[in-house]
C-alpha cells in the first residue's frame, strides 16, 4: 500500500521568502505525482503533474522535482505572497490517488 | 464547462438515514472518483469508475454504494448513516488513466449526528 508523507505539517513564512514543501512517498512504481492545493473550505486545484519518466515540471514561480528512487517530491515556490497561503497536497498515483495529509502554509505579510 | 459539480454542499443527517451525494462532469471524462477528506488525515479513495457501468471499490468502500449509468454522473450512495461518515467528500475525473490531471468538485460537506 503507497503511503505518501508531507513534512511539515504546517509553515510560517514572511512574504517574500522561497517555500519549499516536501513529499515522500513509499512504492517507487508510480505512474504521476501531482501537488495539489487547497484553499479552506474549497476543492483542489492541480498546480503541477510530473509523468514518471519526468525529472521536474516548472510553472511561473512553481517548480516541482521528482526523485522515484528516493521517493520523493519537493515543491518549490519562488518569492512567496500571501496569496499564496493554502494547504499543498502531494498526491501519487494514475486515476486513484494516494494523497498526503497536507502542508498548510501561511505568508506573512 | 461547469467543469466537476457536487450537490448538496452541506448535509446534515441522522444516524441511519440514507441519502445520495451527486456528482456530474461535462468534460466527456471516463475516469471519475470519490474520495473522503477527515482532519489531519489525506484524502481516501471510497470508489472509483473507468467507464459507464464499470465500478470498483477504493480504499474505504464501507458503508457506501456507486453505480455509473453514463459517462457524466457518478452518485455516492450512503445507505445508512453513521457518525464515522461525518467528513468531506470530493468527487474527481479525468480523462485517461495516466498522465492526466485530475479535476475535483468542491465538496460535500457531511454531518452525522
Amino acid at each position: 500500500k503507497q503511503e505518501v508523507t508531507q513534512i511539515p505539517a504546517a509553515l510560517s513564512v514572511p512574504e517574500g521568502e522561497n517555500l519549499v514543501l516536501n513529499c515522500s512517498f513509499t512504492d517507487s512504481a508510480i505512474y504521476n505525482l501531482q501537488w495539489f492545493r487547497q484553499d479552506p473550505g474549497k476543492g483542489l486545484t492541480s498546480l503541477l503533474l510530473i509523468q514518471s519518466s519526468q525529472r521536474e515540471q516548472t510553472s511561473g514561480r512553481l517548480n516541482a522535482s521528482l526523485d522515484k528512487s528516493s521517493g520523493r517530491s519537493t515543491l518549490y515556490i519562488a518569492a512567496s505572497q500571501p496569496g499564496d497561503s493554502a494547504t499543498y497536497l502531494c498526491a501519487v498515483g494514475d486515476y486513484k490517488l494516494s494523497f498526503g495529509a497536507g502542508t498548510t502554509v501561511t505568508v506573512r505579510a | 464547462n461547469a467543469g466537476v459539480t457536487q450537490t448538496p454542499k452541506f448535509q446534515v443527517l441522522k444516524t441511519g438515514q440514507s441519502m445520495t451525494l451527486q456528482c456530474a462532469q461535462d468534460m466527456n471524462h471516463e475516469y471519475m472518483s470519490w474520495y473522503r477528506q477527515d482532519p489531519g488525515m489525506g484524502l481516501r479513495l471510497i470508489h472509483y469508475s473507468v467507464g459507464a457501468g464499470i465500478t470498483d471499490q477504493g480504499e474505504v468502500p464501507n458503508g457506501y454504494n456507486v453505480s455509473r449509468s453514463t459517462t457524466e454522473d457518478f452518485p455516492l450512495r450512503l445507505l445508512s448513516a453513521a457518525p464515522s461518515q461525518t467528513s468531506v467528500y470530493f468527487c474527481a475525473s479525468s480523462f485517461g488513466r495516466a498522465q492526466e490531471t485530475q479535476y475535483f468538485g468542491p465538496g460535500t460537506r457531511l454531518l452525522v449526528l
